[in-house]
């Protein structure tokens, strides 16, 4: 089956500080992959839509210039979370369509702690 | 935004013993699909069921789907200790273009 990674698993930054999140599709390309937010005990909350070779489409409330986005190629998306602070703290989970809309792989998710 | 709410948020069942949990959204839709969660782990897809059909099963899972209704539910049959787990439904849009919107989740507690 399609796997979808995502590097790191688990990182702890300071306050004032930039993350960056991969999230890579292994064994097929993806012009779209998505971005969700996780908070502990809460479902998944969509926040962009990355596609590649132009602009992400965030979600209404989502700050672009703090989570940016950059899907360089058809299988690499980064997520960016500029000066974070201890509310972006969360867990982090990417998936990855390859060829029909309907087949969406997940990637592992990043836990993201800011102290 | 959340699409919709599943109930119950939490279920505690014996092993053995059959799972339903319910979702319901507020948008049309393409398709609704099922996942699984472990804790702080990443999604299991587990069955996707289209706008067009009605009920689907896969295994031990049974999924059913009323438009009318704007609802699903899934049904776990002959639980087991292992399928302890978030559930989440989720809603792709009419438009199709991949994007779900998660419903809130329920929590299985299956115990052997």
């Amino acid at each position: 089956g399609a796997v979808v990674s995502q590097h790191p698993s688990r990182v702890i930054c300071k306050s004032g500080t930039s993350v960056k999140i991969e999230c890579r599709s292994l064994d097929f390309q993806a012009t779209t992959m998505f971005w969700y937010r996780q908070f502990p005990k809460q479902s998944l909350m969509l926040m962009a839509t990355s596609n590649e070779g132009s602009k992400a489409t965030y979600e209404q409330g989502v700050e672009k210039d703090k989570f940016l986005i950059n899907h360089a190629s058809l299988t690499l998306s980064t997520l960016t979370v500029t000066s974070a602070h201890p509310e972006d703290s969360s867990f982090y989970i990417c998936s990855a369509i390859p060829d029909s809309p309907y087949e969406q792989y997940f990637g592992p998710g990043t836990r993201l702690t800011v102290t | 935004s959340q699409q919709g709410e599943e109930d119950p948020q939490a279920l505690s069942i014996q092993e053995g013993e059959n799972a339903t949990m319910n979702c319901s959204y507020k948008t049309s839709i393409n398709n609704l699909q099922w996942y699984r969660q472990n804790s702080g782990r990443g999604l299991v897809h587990l069955i996707l069921i289209r706008s067009n059909e009605r009920e689907k099963h896969s295994g031990r899972l049974r999924v059913t789907l009323d438009t009318s209704k704007k609802s699903s539910s899934l049904l776990i049959t002959a639980s087991r200790a292992a399928d302890t787990a978030s559930y989440f439904c989720a809603t792709g849009g009419s438009s199709n273009t991949g994007k779900l919107i998660f419903g809130q989740g329920t929590t299985l507690q299956v115990k052997p």
